[in-house]
C-alpha cells in the first residue's frame, strides 16, 4: 500500500513569491493533518481535516497561509506571499480514524530566500 | 499548557550499548505518548506508543513505559546498531483530543561502529 504522498520534495523561493504544497493521503484515510517543522524542532500542526472539512485551523497563519481538500482525498497548502521565516518542512499526515496513529509523509523543504 | 521536554541531543554511542533518551510530559489530562522516528530524508515514522498509565510500547527493541508518577516516557535499547541512527521525536496528545499531537524537539542519536 502506498504511503502519504508529497510533493514536491524540495522549493526554493524569494520572498513574497506564492508556494504550494500537495498532499496525497493513504487511500481510506479521511483525516489529513499538516504540519510545519522548523529546524532543529519537532512539527507543530498548522490545519486538520476531517474529510473535506477544516475542523481544527487555529494555528494556521491565516493572513498569508490557506488550504483546501475540495474532494476530501488530496489537500493543496497554500502561502501567499513566502517570509523568509517560512522556511521549514512542511509534513503532511493523515489517518483512518481520527483517534488511529497518524501516518506522515516525507515533506516538502521550503527555502525562502 | 501542553507540552513535551525531551533531552537534548546529540546522544553519541558506539554499537550495541544501550540508549535511554529521556522524555517527559505535563500532566495535563491522560495523554497518549509516543515516540516517533525520523531518518534522514525521510517523514516520521511511528515507533511506539502507550494509552494509559503502566503500559508499556515496544517495537524493534525499543521500549518506553508510561510512566504517570514521574510524568516520563523514557525511550530505551539495550543494544543499538548503526541503523538506529535517527532524530527521536517524543509527543503526547493535547487539548482533550486523542488526534493532536504535541511534540518535543527532537533528540539526535549517531551510533558509531
Amino acid at each position: 500500500e502506498a504511503g502519504v504522498v508529497q510533493s514536491p520534495r524540495y522549493k526554493i523561493i524569494e520572498k513574497k513569491q506564492p508556494v504550494a504544497f500537495w498532499c496525497n493521503p493513504i487511500s481510506g484515510h479521511n483525516t489529513l493533518y499538516w504540519y510545519r517543522q522548523n529546524l532543529g524542532q519537532g512539527p507543530e500542526l498548522l490545519i486538520r481535516y476531517e474529510n473535506e472539512e477544516a475542523v481544527d485551523d487555529s494555528q494556521l497563519p491565516k493572513d498569508r497561509f490557506s488550504a483546501e481538500r475540495l474532494k476530501g482525498v488530496d489537500s493543496t497548502l497554500k502561502i501567499q506571499p513566502a517570509e523568509l521565516g517560512d522556511s521549514a518542512v512542511y509534513l503532511c499526515a493523515s489517518t483512518s480514524t481520527p483517534t488511529d496513529t497518524q501516518y506522515f509523509g516525507p515533506g516538502t523543504r521550503l527555502t525562502v530566500l | 499548557g501542553d507540552s513535551v521536554t525531551q533531552m537534548e541531543g546529540p546522544v553519541t554511542l558506539s554499537e550495541e550499548a544501550f540508549l535511554t533518551i529521556n522524555c517527559t510530559y505535563t500532566a495535563t489530562g491522560y495523554p497518549s505518548l509516543f515516540w516517533y522516528v525520523q531518518y534522514p530524508g525521510e517523514g516520521l515514522q511511528l515507533l511506539l506508543k502507550a494509552t494509559k498509565a503502566d503500559d508499556k510500547g515496544s517495537n524493534k527493541g525499543f521500549e518506553a513505559t508510561y510512566r504517570k508518577e514521574t510524568t516520563s516516557f523514557h525511550l530505551e535499547k539495550g543494544s543499538v546498531q548503526v541503523s538506529d541512527s535517527a532524530v527521536y521525536f517524543c509527543a503526547r496528545t493535547f487539548g482533550g483530543a486523542t488526534n493532536k499531537l504535541i511534540f518535543g524537539t527532537g533528540t539526535l542519536l549517531a551510533v558509531q561502529p
